[in-house]
């Protein structure tokens, strides 16, 4: 178990629709990080926080945004769905997101999109 | 931006083999890692390299990192059933961004 929660596990929607993807990093890591991986891809970089603030930005969609709580959890927010968009989102978490720190991954989120 | 290139994308390997990836970047890196996805699972850390030309060991895992900081690469001697999985490198560039290559799929035949 990394410690990194990622809600829900499994998500099914229809094209058009808008969804919100849930992620508690450890407890004490102050980073986390959004990746997406298609089917036999690899993992496509969205977007890092640190302590709430945007510390990177990968090639993320418009029709996607994010943000990170007080509290350090953070939301990954999909909307207008194509199929193109159905994937597995990870999201992953370090001390404090600088260079050199390994990151912990959740479970991830499979996101299906019909 | 930084490209992070791995080869090969897959490979099938006997019991006992042994195995190597390679991974290549688009520019200088101040450290590379290395994961491993095992089927239907998530990315776990395996190793940070920092030092040029560094190499460590872990059982029968060998990490290399090249002496320009460009390369990589990860060898595993006389594979398992257990080592099969996707093996990513990963780079960060100057922008805190962390680039993972596309990954090597190992498939271990028993």
């Amino acid at each position: 178990d990394s410690g990194v929660t990622q809600t829900p596990k499994h998500l099914i929607t229809a094209t058009g629709q808008r969804v919100t993807l849930r992620c508690s990093p450890r407890s004490g890591d102050l980073s986390v990080y959004w990746y997406q991986q298609s089917l036999d891809q690899g993992l496509q970089f969205l977007i890092q926080y640190y302590n709430g603030e945007e510390r990177a930005k990968g090639n993320i969609l418009e029709r996607f945004s994010a943000q990170q709580f007080p509290d350090l959890h953070s939301e990954l927010n999909l909307s207008s769905l194509e199929l193109g968009d159905s994937a597995l989102y990870f999201c992953a978490s370090s001390a404090k997101g600088g260079v050199g720190e390994k990151l912990f991954f959740g479970s991830g989120t499979q996101l299906s999109v019909l | 931006g930084q490209q992070v290139m791995q080869i090969p994308q897959y490979q099938h390997v006997q019991e006992g083999e042994d195995f190597t990836t390679y991974c290549n970047s688009s520019t200088t890196l101040s450290n590379i890692q290395w994961y491993k996805q095992r089927p239907g699972g998530h990315p776990v850390f395996l190793i940070q390299l920092v030092k040029s030309g560094e190499v460590k060991k872990q059982k029968r895992l060998t990490f290399q990192f090249g002496e320009a900081k460009k390369n990589s690469s990860l060898h595993i001697t006389a594979t398992q059933t257990t080592d099969v999985g996707t093996y990513f490198c990963a780079g960060m560039d100057s922008s805190y961004k962390l680039i993972f290559g596309s990954g090597t799929r190992l498939l271990v035949r028993p």
